[in-house]
């Protein structure tokens, strides 16, 4: 039973607009959430993270966003680059050791 | 700084056979990875190593899975013998094991054909 879903496939985006990844998560015990970038035939890179005491966390063109109690999470990338096109993970953990993850989202940033 | 290297990249081999993959982590790292994705599918945790000790395999499939880390150093994930649904992309991380939380660092991941 899958724990983490991403559920959109793909999305496209104009550069320099914004792109919005979804996360849905259903174990409540999850606590610390991360994001991963995954390009062809490389192994996934870490993003950013964010911990369940916090709702956002920030990190240069690239914000997440954590709803508790929708048990949701987000990223935003503003402004979109062509070089951000990627597959990106979302990922979430109890221990942080055992990391649960979604299917991917794989990102188009149209030039 | 040496990244996280798995060899082979790609293995085909027939049902029945046995493969043996290899994760060398990042250097100092006690804390190693085996995940696993199926086409399409999340990436799935199959088992942890603190340095040479298997600290959670509750993710392997089955018995034919078996993963060893002699020496705290490399690591072997063996398929003895493969079948059909064993195909996917298995991917090592590692991580140094300092913080709470540790951020993992994946190699580029073998990709199992199983025929």
């Amino acid at each position: 039973d899958q724990q983490v879903k991403q559920n959109s496939p793909s999305l496209s985006v104009q550069e320099g607009r914004i792109s919005i990844l979804n996360c849905d998560y259903t174990n409540s015990m999850f606590d610390y959430f991360l994001w991963y970038k995954k390009y062809p035939a490389e192994g996934p890179t870490f993003l950013i993270s964010i911990s369940s005491i916090k709702d956002k966390n920030e990190d240069g063109r690239f914000t997440v966003f954590l709803n508790k109690s929708a048990k949701h999470l987000s990223l935003h990338i503003v402004p979109s680059q062509p070089g951000d096109s990627a597959v990106y993970f979302c990922a979430a953990s109890p221990t942080g050791n055992q990391f649960y993850f979604g299917t991917g989202t794989s990102l188009t940033v149209i030039p | 700084e040496a990244g996280v290297t798995q060899f082979p990249s790609h293995s085909v081999i027939e049902k029945g056979q046995t493969v043996t993959l290899r994760c060398d982590p990042i250097s100092g790292h006690d804390n190693l990875y085996w995940y696993r994705r199926v086409m399409g599918k999340e990436i799935k945790f199959l088992l942890h190593f603190v340095k040479e000790s298997k600290q959670d395999e509750s993710g392997m499939p089955n018995n034919r899975f078996l993963a060893e880390r002699t020496g705290g150093t490399y690591s072997t994930l063996k398929v003895q013998p493969a079948e059909l649904e064993d195909s996917g992309v298995y991917f090592c991380a590692s991580s140094p094991g300092r913080k709470v939380y540790n951020e993992q660092f994946f190699g580029p991941g073998t990709r199992l054909t199983v025929l």
